[in-house]
C-alpha cells in the first residue's frame, strides 16, 4: 500500500513570499499529480510529473524518483493563491486508482 | 476542449427523493470516475467506467448507482440518500491507465445536501 504524506499541514504566508510543500510517498510510482483546490471549489490538476521539474507561470514542481519525494513551489505568492494543494500518486496494483495526501492549507495574507 | 462538465452545481434532496448528477467530457478520454470528498478531507474513490464498462466500484452502498451511457457521460443516480451522504461530489476523466499513469481531469463537482 503506498502510503502519502505532506508537510506542513497549514502554512500562512505574506503576499510576495516564496511557498514551499513537500510530499512524499512510500512506494515507487510512475507519476505524481499536483492538485489545488479552492474553498467550496473543485478540484483543479496543476501538475503531472514523473520525472524533473515543470513550472507553470508562479508554480514549479519537482520531482526525485530515488528519494520518493516531490516539492512544489509558488513564487511570489498572492492571496488569490490561498486554496489546500493535494499530492496524488496512482495505486501500486491498480493505477486508475489515486492515493490522496491530506491536503496543505495555504492562506496568503495581503 | 480540456473541461470536465457537471450539473447541477447545487442539489438539495430529501431522503425519499430520486436525483441524477452528470458528468461530461469531450477530450475523447475512455475512463471517467466518480469521487465523493467531505469537508476538509482528501476525495473518496466511488466508481471508475474505463471503456463504459464499471471497473472499480468501491464497496458503495446501492442507493448510488452509476451509469455511462457513452464514452462522454456519466450519470450518477441516487435514491433514498441518508443525511450522511451529503457531500461534494467530483467527477473525473482521464485515458485509461496501463502501465504509465494519465493524468485526471476534474470537475467542479456537484454540492449535494441531504435533507
Amino acid at each position: 500500500k503506498n502510503e502519502v504524506e505532506q508537510s506542513p499541514q497549514n502554512l500562512t504566508a505574506q503576499e510576495g513570499e516564496f511557498i514551499t510543500i513537500n510530499c512524499s510517498y512510500s512506494v515507487g510510482i510512475s507519476a505524481l499529480h499536483w492538485l489545488q483546490q479552492h474553498p467550496g471549489g473543485g478540484i483543479v490538476s496543476l501538475f503531472m510529473l514523473s520525472s524533473g521539474k515543470k513550472k507553470h507561470g508562479r508554480l514549479i514542481a519537482t520531482i526525485n524518483i530515488q528519494e520518493k519525494h516531490s516539492s512544489l513551489h509558488i513564487t511570489a505568492s498572492h492571496p488569490r493563491d490561498s486554496a489546500v494543494y493535494i499530492c496524488a500518486v496512482p495505486g501500486y496494483y491498480n493505477t486508475d486508482k489515486l492515493i490522496f495526501g491530506t491536503g496543505t492549507r495555504l492562506q496568503v495574507f495581503p | 476542449d480540456t473541461e470536465v462538465t457537471q450539473t447541477p452545481k447545487h442539489l438539495v434532496m430529501g431522503m425519499t427523493n430520486k436525483k441524477s448528477l452528470k458528468c461530461e467530457q469531450h477530450m475523447g478520454h475512455r475512463a471517467m470516475y466518480w469521487y465523493k470528498q467531505k469537508a476538509k478531507k482528501p476525495p473518496e474513490l466511488m466508481f471508475v467506467y474505463s471503456y463504459e464498462k464499471l471497473s472499480i466500484n468501491e464497496s458503495v452502498p446501492s442507493r448510488f448507482s452509476p451509469e455511462c451511457p457513452n464514452s462522454s457521460l456519466l450519470n450518477l443516480h441516487l435514491h433514498a440518500l441518508q443525511p450522511e451522504d451529503s457531500a461534494l461530489y467530483l467527477c473525473a476523466s482521464s485515458r485509461p491507465y496501463g502501465d504509465s499513469s494519465y493524468e485526471q481531469y476534474f470537475g467542479p463537482g456537484t454540492r449535494l445536501t441531504v435533507t
